[in-house]
C-alpha cells in the first residue's frame, strides 16, 4: 500500500519568505501527483498537476517538482502572502486511486 | 455543473439511523470517487466509479457503506445503521477520464452521528 508522508505537518512563516513543502511516498509506480489546497472548511482546490513523464510544474508563484526514483516532491512558494494560509496536501495516484498525504498547514503571519 | 456538487453539505443525525449523500460531478465527468476526511488527516478513498460501475470499491470499510451511480452521472453514498465513528466529511471528486487525470473535488458533506 501506498504511504503518503508531509513534512512538515505545520509551519509558521513571516510574509514575502520563500518556502517548501515536503511530501514523500514509498512506492515509486506513480502515474501522477497533485498538489490541493484546503481551506478551512471547505473542499480541495488543485494547485499543480505533474504527470508521470513531468519532473515538474509551474502556475504563478508556485512550482512543484516530483523526483520518482528517491519517492519525493516538493511545492515551492514563493514570495508568501497572508493568503496563502491553508492546509497544503499530495496525492498520488496509482491502482486506482489517489493517496493523501495528511498535509502541511501553512499559516503566513503578516 | 460548473463543479462538484454535493448535498446536504451538514448533516446531523442519531446512531443507528439511515442516511444518503449526493454529489453531482462535473458535466462530461465518467470518473467519480468518493473520500472520507477526519479532523487534521488526509482524504481516504471509500470508492471510485468509473461510467455506471464501481471500479474499486476498496476503501469501503464494511457492509453499512454503499454507494450507486446509476446512469454514469450523480452518486449517491448510503450508510445504513449509522455509528458515531462514521462522523467525517465525506468528500466527492470527479476527473474527466479514467485512470489518472486531475481530480476536481466539492466542498463536501459534514456528517455528525450523535
Amino acid at each position: 500500500k501506498q504511504e503518503v508522508t508531509q513534512i512538515p505537518a505545520a509551519l509558521s512563516v513571516p510574509e514575502g519568505e520563500n518556502l517548501v513543502l515536503n511530501c514523500s511516498f514509498t512506492d515509486s509506480a506513480i502515474y501522477n501527483l497533485q498538489w490541493f489546497r484546503q481551506d478551512p472548511g471547505k473542499g480541495l482546490t488543485s494547485l499543480l498537476l505533474i504527470q508521470s513523464s513531468q519532473r515538474e510544474q509551474t502556475s504563478g508563484r508556485l512550482n512543484a517538482s516530483l523526483d520518482k526514483s528517491s519517492g519525493r516532491s516538493t511545492l515551492y512558494i514563493a514570495a508568501s502572502q497572508p493568503g496563502d494560509s491553508a492546509t497544503y496536501l499530495c496525492a498520488l495516484y496509482n491502482f486506482n486511486k489517489f493517496y493523501f498525504g495528511s498535509g502541511t498547514k501553512l499559516n503566513v503571519k503578516p | 455543473g460548473a463543479g462538484v456538487s454535493q448535498t446536504p453539505s451538514n448533516k446531523v443525525t442519531e446512531k443507528g439511523k439511515y442516511v444518503e449523500l449526493r454529489c453531482d460531478p462535473i458535466s462530461g465527468h465518467t470518473a467519480l470517487y468518493w473520500y472520507r476526511q477526519s479532523l487534521g488527516q488526509g482524504p481516504e478513498f471509500l470508492i471510485y466509479f468509473q461510467g455506471t460501475g464501481a471500479a474499486d470499491d476498496s476503501g469501503l470499510p464494511n457492509d453499512r457503506f454503499f454507494a450507486v451511480r446509476p446512469e454514469g452521472s450523480v452518486s449517491t453514498l448510503k450508510i445504513q445503521r449509522t455509528e458515531r465513528g462514521d462522523s467525517a466529511v465525506y468528500l466527492c471528486a470527479s476527473s474527466l477520464g479514467g485512470g489518472p487525470g486531475e481530480l476536481f473535488f466539492g466542498e463536501g458533506s459534514r456528517l455528525t452521528v450523535l
